[in-house]
């Protein structure tokens, strides 16, 4: 069966850290992968999504690059985080006619 | 990308039967409507899609009207652990660079 592991948990980080959250998938081949930002009681904001190893795709402009060096791995950057930059982020894949199957999320706290 | 519209809240009781309805007027041809349930601090789970008239699985059924302008998440006899965020999302399966608009969601509180 497929899984998608994404971590760390919950992760606070000063304002002009670094930041990179890893996110990797088990039991498929050449997934799409999507990296989505939730602000509290809001909907899900896609950030950037990627058909294949090496092939990004951003939705919006942002402090924030993602980067897909294995077919499996998908990995969310900051070179300095912004305060805006908190919130809830959360992987994906997703294989055509089939739904989204979520990480469990990375609780981002910008101080 | 079809745009959906879904009441923000509702609530319920135990042993209820629930009906959340979504508005997606501009639906196209290929667009399929998928439903998601999520709850605090935790990625959304996929609960039910369809195309068209009904469909059930172990947990909902989803209707969707001839038109398929709108269609309706239907959870029989809810219990408190069906509180949740409920998404309604319409998109092309079949496009592999397709990408869903979320909305805020319908927030449900199941109560004693």
């Amino acid at each position: 069966s497929q899984t998608i592991h994404q971590w760390p948990a919950t992760l606070v980080q000063p304002v002009g850290s670094p930041l990179s959250l890893e996110c990797t998938v088990e039991g498929t081949s050449n997934p799409n992968l999507y990296w989505y930002r939730q602000a509290a009681g809001r909907g899900l904001q896609l950030l950037f999504y990627s058909v294949g190893i090496g092939q990004i795709s951003s939705e919006v402009p942002q402090n924030l690059s993602a980067s897909r060096p294995q077919d499996r791995q998908f990995i969310l950057s900051s070179k300095k985080l912004l305060l805006s930059d908190s919130g809830f982020y959360l992987c994906a894949w997703r294989r055509a006619t089939s739904g989204y199957t979520f990480g469990s999320g990375t609780r981002l706290t910008v101080v | 990308l079809a745009k959906t519209t879904q009441p923000i809240s509702m609530d319920s009781y135990e042993g209820q039967e629930v009906n959340i309805t979504c508005s997606h007027n501009n639906i196209a041809t290929n667009d399929y409507i998928t439903w998601y349930q999520q709850f605090p601090s935790q990625g959304p789970r996929f609960i039910i899609q369809g195309y068209k008239t009904k469909v059930t699985n172990e947990v909902a059924s989803l209707f969707i009207p001839a038109d398929r302008k709108s269609s309706t998440l239907s959870l029989p006899r809810v219990s408190l652990s069906d509180t949740a965020v409920y998404y309604c999302l319409v998109g092309d399966m079949g496009d592999s660079n397709y990408q869903l608009i979320w909305g805020a969601g319908t927030k449900l509180i199941i109560k004693p």
